[in-house]
């Protein structure tokens, strides 16, 4: 069974920091690695979606990484603003989870100015 | 373009009673995806529809809990005898092929289902 595991649970930085948000999954047989963003009382978007023959995928200040033979993804945000503030989930596509999305229990990120 | 819609977003109803929750995918969106967000939890997935594929119910916590998905388009997530523990946060999501590499989920915001 496909388990993620994210760290650290919460976060709080002052803006204009660099940070990174931990992610990691007990079984490589993934299809892909997706990031998603969760603000109070909405949906998830999606921010980043990382194919499992690559190795990292980029959108504006939002960089992340994924490294399967170890099971770790990072995802980078640069330069953070109070509207970064949200929760970040990670969720592995496949794996012994025949096709479903297994999803961390997030970091939930603080950026104060 | 119009991302995925629910409906309800929120409901409130009594212990017993029966409800039904709907989600609307984005147009031409083949696969089709329920999951719950309890208070302090993470999402647990509950099913998903790919095309004219039998569903994948694995997820569902008891058989007071079943979903179609009519058309290949609107689904109903209906849970029958409903429980405190039910009261969660019902998301639906699609994408644009099953298991392909490259089709991020798109979600609803969800509906907020509480049971007294």
């Amino acid at each position: 069974k496909q388990e993620v595991t994210q760290i650290p649970a919460a976060l709080s930085v002052p803006e204009g920091e660099n940070l990174v948000l931990n992610c990691s999954f007990t079984d490589s047989a993934i299809y892909n690695l997706q990031w998603f963003r969760q603000d109070p009382g909405k949906g998830l978007t999606s921010l980043l979606l990382i194919q499992s023959s690559q190795r990292e995928q980029t959108s504006g200040r939002l960089n992340a990484s994924l490294d399967k033979s170890s099971g770790r993804s990072t995802l980078y945000i640069a330069a953070s603003q109070p509207g970064d503030s949200a929760t970040y989930l990670c969720a592995a596509l496949g794996g012994t989870s025949y096709g479903k999305l297994t999803f961390g229990q997030g970091t939930i990120l603080t950026v104060h100015p | 373009g119009a991302g995925v819609s629910q409906s309800p977003s929120n409901k409130v109803t009594e212990k017993g009673k029966d409800v039904e929750l709907r989600c609307d995918p984005i147009s031409g969106h083949t696969a089709l995806y329920w999951y719950r967000q309890s208070l302090g939890q993470g999402l647990e997935f509950l099913i998903y529809f790919q095309g004219n594929s039998a569903p994948d119910k694995s997820g569902l916590p008891s058989d007071r809990f079943s979903a179609e998905r009519t058309g290949g388009s609107v689904s109903t997530l209906t849970i029958q005898r409903t429980q405190q523990e039910d009261s969660a946060v019902y998301l639906c999501a699609s994408s644009l092929a099953y298991r392909a590499e490259n089709s991020p989920l798109h979600f609803g915001n969800g509906t907020r289902l509480t049971v007294t």
